[in-house]
């Protein structure tokens, strides 16, 4: 079936530096849908970004990501991080339209520090 | 204003007591679904409901039933409970029922069975 891997549980930064949250995904179907929801404390987990497009970069609240079919990759960048940024990241996977199911990875807890 | 919200925040249930998670939304979406988190787990999809009709149950015991009184609710029964049934609960809504469709999430109810 469809998974999701985000192989850093806890990535610690200093503010200023760049950020990036590693995602790869597997799945049978071509066109999947890759999201990447954010988890503050004490707050709802929400969208951040979503793309299906192959090689094309999204953006949204200064993060970036690009989807590449190629290496089944859509990793989770930005080029400074703020204090404001710590929080769960999670990289979600949908393996076509005509499903519910919406696979999360495990996870990524980013912790900004000055 | 919180769109989606779920009740009880937090809940304490003996081993083979019930209980009811609440969720209501006032986004005017047409799907619901509920999400469980159990520690250190990915967020793992239970079950998903559009336009009140149950679309999709992932849940391997019938322990968990869902209950959909109106269309912007969608409420949890758990019987039975188990010590393993100890998570955080999300209740979701997206517009339409799809893979393609951004989720939105309340706050959660996090319950623990002792």
């Amino acid at each position: 079936g469809d998974s999701v891997t985000q192989t850093e549980g806890l990535v610690t930064l200093t503010e200023g530096l760049p950020v990036m949250l590693n995602c790869t995904y597997q799945t049978i179907y071509s066109n999947p849908f890759l999201f990447w929801y954010v988890h503050y404390l004490n707050e709802s987990p929400r969208l951040l970004l979503k793309s299906s497009t192959d090689n094309k970069r999204t953006e949204h609240q200064g993060f970036h990501a690009t989807l590449h079919k190629s290496s089944s990759s859509f990793h989770l960048q930005k080029s400074s991080a703020q204090l404001s940024d710590s929080a769960l990241y999670y990289c979600a996977l949908s393996g076509r339209s005509n499903t519910d199911k919406v696979v999360f990875g495990t996870g990524t807890r980013l912790q900004v520090s000055p | 204003d919180p769109k989606i919200i779920q009740k009880p925040k937090y809940l304490v249930a003996v081993t083979g007591s019930e209980k009811i998670l609440i969720c209501e939304q006032y986004l005017g979406h047409n799907a619901m679904y509920w999400y469980r988190q159990s520690a250190k787990k990915p967020l793992e999809f239970m079950f998903s409901y559009s336009y009140q009709k149950l679309m999709d149950n992932q849940t391997a015991s019938s322990r968990f039933q869902p209950q959909s009184s109106k269309k912007n609710h969608l409420d949890l029964q758990i019987t039975a409970l188990k010590p393993d049934d100890s998570a955080t609960y999300f209740c979701a809504s997206s517009q339409d029922w799809g893979g393609a469709e951004t989720l939105y999430f309340g706050s959660g109810t996090r319950l623990t069975v002792l």
